[in-house]
């Protein structure tokens, strides 16, 4: 069965911490995997993306990936994080759908 | 330079009616694709359509409910409300299937 599983449903670090979300999928098919990020009140933005080629995935606002597929997942890391980084994070498999995570809520404190 | 539009942004109906709503994806984007977020979960697909044809349906009740129109826009209907549904529906346009996706803001529906 297609599946994405996130194993972090809520992260709390203070600024400047490191940050790394877990997300580990189960897919039988050609791999297609996004990040995407919810700040509160907004729609779903896209952090990166990873198709095919180099499994390190670098996105928007200095976040990161890497695909390791003996592994299944795609960990979205990030070296030092900001406040501004509060939001919901959302681990996503293509299969010609999106199969989503249930999301990791990151509260950043100043 | 547009991104995908839908209406309307929040909606309040009653149990057993009717609901339509409505997305415009990104110029050029012939695919549109539905979701359902409930609160404190990840989007669930419900629809996706490809040049007018539907090309995969999630598992939802038959009162849901989508079509897509010569101008690639999409509407969703759903049939006799349930408290259940409410959630916030998510509208996504890529060019084509798999090929990335860009959201909507979603209409916030809420059902009492």
């Amino acid at each position: 069965a297609q599946s994405v599983s996130q194993h972090n449903h809520h992260v709390i670090l203070s600024e400047a911490a490191s940050l790394e979300l877990g997300c580990n999928y189960s897919y039988g098919g050609t791999v297609n995997l996004f990040w995407y990020v919810q700040y509160p009140g907004q729609h779903l933005q896209l952090l990166l993306k990873y198709f095919s080629g180099d499994p390190l995935v670098k996105g928007i606002k200095g976040f990161e990936a890497e695909f390791i597929k003996s592994k299944f997942s795609f960990n979205l890391r990030k070296p030092s994080v900001q406040w501004s980084d509060t939001a919901e994070y959302f681990c996503a498999l293509d299969t010609d759908k999106l199969i989503f995570g249930t999301g990791t809520r990151l509260q950043v404190f100043p | 330079d547009a991104g995908v539009t839908q209406s309307p942004t929040h909606l309040i109906k009653t149990r057993g009616q009717h609901v339509t709503l409505r997305c415009s994806p990104i110029s050029g984007h012939k695919s549109v694709s539905w979701y359902q977020q409930v609160l404190g979960q990840g989007p669930q697909f419900i629809f996706q359509y490809y040049e007018k044809e539907e090309r995969g349906r999630g598992n939802f009740p038959d009162r849901f409910s989508a079509r897509q129109f010569p101008n690639y826009s999409s509407e969703l209907n759903v049939n006799a409300l349930l408290l259940g549904d409410s959630a916030l529906y998510l509208c996504a346009s890529s060019l084509e299937p798999g090929y990335g996706y860009t959201f909507g803001s979603g209409t916030r529906l809420t059902v009492v």
